[in-house]
């Protein structure tokens, strides 16, 4: 059962280089969503995905691209890596009704040098 | 704008003693509410929720309080224990399908 699986766990990055962050979930779950969490400021929204096909921004989409690939996938890009994008990010996805909650996967180390 | 607070960074209690975590809010759009743990190098899980139809919901040792009028929420764990000790966020929501905000999180130390 592995619920939100995250690729790459660690990264590294020299300012100016691109990557992107997968993630895919395997409980058919329509919302998805990408946070970083950074020391003193808890978890903040990047991009999400309400349903297949539509994404919108969150607290923090600049400098960030995201593709919902398809219901299972949703990856996050940074184009031209900065120092101030070192983080830890978290895709998650979301149960609509019921609790609601969000299911987190284990989370993405990126320093940008 | 911080729409989430959690305005305590950190607490410590001793075991078997009651933690209080506190959670304030200031979008009154909001009405679901969620509380997550979470470990170093682990995703965040999911520990309890409330809706705002109710002013309490209780798991095992885990109680959440919400009061609508101060926009306010808390969780109690009772009795805590060493296993506790974690990060802990608070999160809200307009509805079950919308985005969730999360506060900054209070870091819990259960001391023996």
């Amino acid at each position: 059962n592995a619920g939100v699986t995250q690729t790459p766990k660690f990264q590294v990055l020299k300012t100016g280089q691109s990557m992107t962050l997968q993630c895919a979930q395997d409980m058919n779950h329509n919302s998805m969503y990408w946070y970083r969490q950074d020391p003193g400021m808890g978890l903040r929204l990047i991009y999400y995905s309400a349903s297949e096909g539509t994404t919108d921004k969150g607290e923090v989409p600049n400098g960030y691209n995201v593709s919902r690939l398809n219901k299972r996938e949703f990856s996050l890009r940074l184009e031209s890596a900065a120092p101030s994008q070192t983080s830890v990010y978290f895709c998650a996805s979301r149960r609509t009704g019921g609790t609601g909650e969000l299911f987190f996967g284990e989370g993405s180390r990126l320093t940008v040098l | 704008d911080q729409q989430v607070k959690q305005n305590s960074p950190s607490l410590s209690v001793q075991e078997g003693r009651i933690s209080i975590l506190n959670c304030d809010y200031t979008n009154s759009m909001f009405d679901y509410f969620l509380w997550y743990k979470k470990y170093p190098a682990e995703g965040p899980t999911f520990l309890i929720s409330i809706s705002s139809i109710k002013d309490k919901n209780e798991d095992g040792r885990f109680t959440v309080f919400l009061n609508k009028s101060a926009k306010h929420l808390s969780l109690h764990i009772v009795p805590s224990q060493p296993g506790d000790s974690a990060v802990y966020f608070c999160a809200a929501s307009a509805g079950t399908a919308s985005k969730l905000t999360f506060g900054t999180g209070t870091r819990l130390q259960v001391t023996l």
